[in-house]
C-alpha cells in the first residue's frame, strides 16, 4: 500500500498569500496524483489531476507540480474561500490512498 | 447537470447489514467507473470500493473486502453498496463519486453529498 504523507497538518495564513502544500509519496506514484478541497459540511472536489491538470472550473490561482514521489499544490493568492482542508491521492495501484489532510486555516 | 443521490444510511447494530444506493443522472452512467469513498466523524477519506463501467471489474480497500459487495444497475443507472458484518469502525458518511477517465487515470471527479451511516448498538 502506498501511504502519502501531507505536510503541513495545519497551515495558518491570511488572505493574499500564498500557500504551499505538500504530499510525499512512500513509493514512486509517476504523475499519478491528484489534490481534493473539502469545506466544512461538504463534499470534496477535484482540484488538480495527474499531478498538474486543474479540473473544470478550478481557478488558476491552484496549481499542482511535481511527479515521482515529491508532489506540491500551490494556491498562489488565497481567498477567503479556499480556507479548507485539502487531500492529496493516488492512483498509482491498488489500494487507492489519500493523505491525511492539510488543514488551511485563516491567521 | 451531473447528480448523484445516496441513500440506504442509517443506524445499524454491529454485525447487522445495510445497502446503499446512489442515483445517477446528467452523464453516461454506462461509460463511467463509479466509486464510494467514506469519512468517519472528524476524519479524512478513505477509499472503500471501485467498479468498472459494464460492472465487470471491481476492487475493495482493506476494510471492505469480504463484507462488503460494489454493484451497479446501468439500466437504472444506480450504483450500490451491499455492507454485512458491520462493525463500529464502519461509521462514516458513505459518499457516491463518479469517476473521470484523463487518459491515463479515472479520478473522483464528482462527489455525491453523502450519507450516514452509524454502526452502534
Amino acid at each position: 500500500e502506498i501511504v502519502l504523507t501531507q505536510s503541513p497538518a495545519t497551515l495558518s495564513l491570511s488572505p493574499g498569500e500564498r500557500a504551499t502544500l505538500s504530499c510525499r509519496a512512500s513509493q514512486s506514484v509517476s504523475s499519478s496524483l491528484g489534490w481534493y478541497q473539502q469545506k466544512p459540511g461538504q463534499a470534496p472536489r477535484l482540484l488538480i489531476y495527474d499531478a498538474s491538470n486543474r479540473a473544470t472550473g478550478i481557478p488558476a490561482r491552484f496549481s499542482g507540480s511535481g511527479s515521482g514521489t515529491d508532489f506540491t499544490l500551490t494556491i498562489s493568492s488565497l481567498e477567503p474561500e479556499d480556507f479548507a482542508v485539502y487531500y492529496c491521492q493516488h492512483r498509482s495501484n491498488w489500494p487507492i490512498t489519500f493523505g491525511q489532510g492539510t488543514r488551511l486555516e485563516i491567521k | 447537470e451531473v447528480q448523484l443521490l445516496e441513500s440506504g444510511g442509517g443506524l445499524v447494530q454491529p454485525g447487522g447489514s445495510l445497502r446503499l444506493s446512489c442515483a445517477a443522472s446528467g452523464f453516461t452512467f454506462s461509460s463511467n467507473a463509479m466509486y464510494w469513498v467514506r469519512q468517519a466523524p472528524g476524519k479524512g477519506l478513505e477509499w472503500v470500493s471501485s467498479i468498472g463501467g459494464s460492472g465487470d471489474s471491481t476492487h475493495y480497500g482493506d476494510p471492505g473486502k469480504g463484507r462488503f459487495t460494489i454493484s451497479r444497475d446501468n439500466s437504472k443507472n444506480t450504483l450500490f453498496l451491499q455492507m454485512t458484518s458491520l462493525r463500529a469502525e464502519d461509521t462514516a458518511i458513505y459518499y457516491c463519486v463518479k469517476g473521470m477517465y484523463s487518459g491515463s487515470d479515472w479520478w473522483f471527479d464528482f462527489w455525491g453529498r453523502g450519507t450516514l451511516v452509524t454502526v452502534s448498538s
